[in-house]
């Protein structure tokens, strides 16, 4: 069964570093998305993709982010400089021909920011 | 604005014990509702939906049953076996236009001993 991977499973980095957390969706699905859960909180939507642009994205993605899909399978968040605050586990996920299919998501990125 | 509130963990069943996980949501619209199942290192995965009031759905004898009068979409299960054991996570998602991020609660662990 087709499944969303993502890498790396688990993230260390010095606060101020750039990081990309990298995620490749199901090969046919046209929607993709980040979440991220700090420990202890919700899940949280960060960003939606669609057609090579950002369609959605919350308050928390703000301009320290930035999402790509830099060729045909994979899909990227990059974090310029990290804070302590962006510790959490980032989700990628991806849903088929449309917004409103179910979306399938990964394993998850746990990040640390030291 | 829209959101999930789920209840708190974790909990702890013994095996065939009945299991109830509360869920209430506050939305502006008529969103579809989702609960979400995440075992020990994998990523979220779809366990059950509904996108309209008075649905029920049902997925490896877990229920729910959307409930518009109460906000409600309670999960639950007669007898649940070691292997639910995981975190579940209730969302919804608004119907209509937009690519349809999810909306999460906490996330409740539940630990079934045998």
């Amino acid at each position: 069964e087709p499944e969303v991977t993502q890498t790396p499973s688990h993230q260390v980095t010095q606060m101020g570093q750039e990081v990309i957390l990298r995620c490749v969706p199901i090969s046919n699905h046209l929607y993709f998305y980040w979440y991220r859960q700090i420990l202890g909180q919700k899940v949280e939507f960060l960003v939606s993709f669609y057609n090579n642009e950002i369609s959605e994205k919350s308050e928390i993605f703000d301009d320290q982010f930035s999402v790509e899909r830099p060729d045909g399978s994979n899909f990227t968040l990059k974090i310029r400089s990290t804070k302590l605050e962006d510790s959490a586990m980032y989700f990628c996920a991806s849903s088929g021909t449309s917004g409103g299919e179910t979306q399938y998501f990964g394993p998850g990125t746990r990040l640390l920011v030291l | 604005g829209d959101s999930v509130t789920q209840m708190e963990g974790p909990v702890t069943l013994s095996e065939e014990a009945f299991l109830t996980i509360n869920c209430t949501y506050t939305a502006t619209g008529y969103p579809s509702l989702f609960w979400y199942v995440q075992y020990p290192g994998e990523g979220l995965q779809l366990l059950l939906k509904a996108t309209k009031a008075d649905d029920k759905g049902s997925n490896k004898g877990f229920e729910a049953t959307y409930r518009k009068e109460t906000t409600s979409f309670h999960l639950e299960k007669g007898s649940v076996q070691v292997s639910d054991s995981a975190v579940y996570f209730c969302a919804l998602r608004e119907n209509g236009g937009s690519q349809g991020n999810l909306i999460f609660g906490k996330g409740t662990k539940l630990s079934v001993k045998p």
